[in-house]
């Protein structure tokens, strides 16, 4: 069964600090990987996405994926209160045309 | 763009009743939508694959006769919530996969749908 790992937090970070999200999964051949954020009681929100090695970076936030190490991350800069939330990780598997979701790991930052 | 909408946001039934989700995507045509149920602090819990014009996969342990999806468009599909009952309470989230014709194969959600079985 193919499946996609976080730890389930929650992270503190204080306000400003960088916060680093890990994520594993275990299809050695997937090919397209999605950051999502779920404030509590709101439906999740695609943060970024990342195809190929290396870093992609959209504002304060940027995707970094390794896949001979079979993970991508997730780091956000001056990070602030309202960053506090459930960020999911997510795997596109082209065999069965679904999206393979961690856990979340539930970020709190700290004013 | 990417917009997903979902009608309605909440509603609450009577047991036995049936209750209609609505999920359109808004400003693109997506041949497969997914139906999601989330329980309280718990994670995204996929329950179909749906896909225009043909009949719905569902997951297992989800039960087609009581969780009919339809998706008679690109830009449109319905889960009805056949003889609800207050377990079947939860956060109803569907989402739109954007056609991989454009090189991409991101999926957007809706605001998701709250019900409440009384």
């Amino acid at each position: 069964q193919k499946e996609v790992e976080q730890n389930s937090g929650p992270l503190s970070v204080p306000e400003g600090a960088i916060a680093s999200l890990n994520c594993t999964y275990s299809d050695r051949g997937s090919q397209s990987f999605f950051w999502y954020r779920q404030y509590s009681g709101k439906s999740p929100e695609l943060i970024m996405f990342i195809y190929s090695n290396g870093d992609k970076e959209d504002g304060r936030f940027t995707a970094q994926l390794n896949k001979a190490s079979q993970y991508v991350s997730l780091l956000i800069r001056d990070s602030q209160p309202s960053d506090s939330a459930t960020y999911l990780c997510a795997v596109y598997d082209s065999g069965t045309y679904k999206y393979i979701f961690g856990t979340g790991t539930r970020l709190k930052v700290l004013a | 763009g990417a917009v997903v909408s979902q009608h309605p946001s909440w509603v609450i039934c009577k047991s036995g009743t049936s209750v209609k989700i609505e999920c359109r995507s808004l400003d693109f045509q997506a041949t497969t939508m997914f139906w999601y149920r989330q329980f309280p602090k718990q994670s995204l819990m996929l329950m179909a694959t749906s896909n225009e014009g043909s009949k719905a996969t569902y997951e297992q342990g989800v039960e087609k006769d009581k969780f009919l999806i339809n998706h008679a468009s690109l830009t449109l599909s319905t889960l009805t919530v056949t003889s609800a009952h207050p377990e079947d309470s939860s956060f109803y989230i569907c989402s739109a996969r954007i056609d991989p014709n454009f090189s991409t194969d991101t999926q957007y959600f809706g605001p998701g749908t709250r019900l409440t079985v009384l």
